[in-house]
């Protein structure tokens, strides 16, 4: 059963335009979420996170959103860049043992020069 | 920020057979990981890897099949044993952020392994 759903295998996007990268969860125990960025041969990278307290997070050009009753998150990325493309990790963790991540199984965005 | 190499970055196996994978880090830090990610799935946490004490492993892996190691404050192994192609997966290591938030993790590249 998979707690973390990303129900879009794939994103594609003009360049300078918004992408919104969705993600599910079922646990209600999680209480702190992470969007992570991999590059192809690298490992994936920290990028944003959010407390199950806020519902915005913003850096820079990227803003998630936590819909605490409707157990959502998304990543926004304005403007999308070409060097934005990668998959896009979903992530979430609780409580004490906040090391254990579950992970989604990703979204591919692409943006398009 | 922390910087994670591991070896090999990939390998063929005949199944049957075992593979010790390292992972390197170029800081000291208490807590390991060790990640799969089989084709087309999520990240999926193996075990923890605490120095000087026996590694925690998840529910679905043991450590019969996953032997892992944790010799000093930089360095872990793990071994995948007795090789099944359902084993080929990527595996990645990772370490907590330095601030300490423990889900906020630098990994390593990964060794993607193939088993036939």
């Amino acid at each position: 059963d998979q707690q973390v759903k990303q129900n879009s295998p794939s994103l594609s996007v003009q360049e300078g335009r918004i992408s919104i990268l969705n993600c599910d969860y079922t646990n209600s125990m999680f209480d702190y979420f992470l969007w992570y960025k991999k590059y192809p041969a690298e490992g994936p990278t920290f990028l944003i996170s959010i407390s199950s307290i806020k519902d915005k997070n913003e850096d820079g050009r990227f803003t998630v959103f936590l819909n605490k009753s409707a157990k959502h998150l998304s990543l926004h990325i304005v403007p999308s860049q070409p060097g934005d493309s990668a998959v896009y990790f979903c992530a979430a963790s609780s409580g004490g043992s906040n090391y254990k991540l579950t992970f989604g199984k990703g979204t591919l965005l692409t943006v398009n020069p | 920020s922390a910087v994670i190499s591991q070896k090999p970055s990939r390998d063929i196996c005949q199944r049957g057979t075992s593979l010790t994978i390292q992972c390197q880090v170029d800081s000291q830090v208490t807590m390991m990981f060790w990640y799969r990610q089989q084709p087309g799935q999520s990240l999926t946490l193996i075990a923890t890897a605490n120095q000087g004490s026996e590694a925690t492993y998840e529910s679905g892996f043991v450590i019969d099949k996953f032997p892992i190691s944790r010799p000093n404050l930089t360095f872990s192994t793990l071994t995948v044993s007795n090789m099944s192609p359902e084993d080929s997966s990527i595996y990645l290591c990772s370490v907590p952020h330095t601030t300490g938030d423990n889900s906020r993790q630098y990994f390593g590249p990964g060794t993607r392994l193939t088993v036939t």
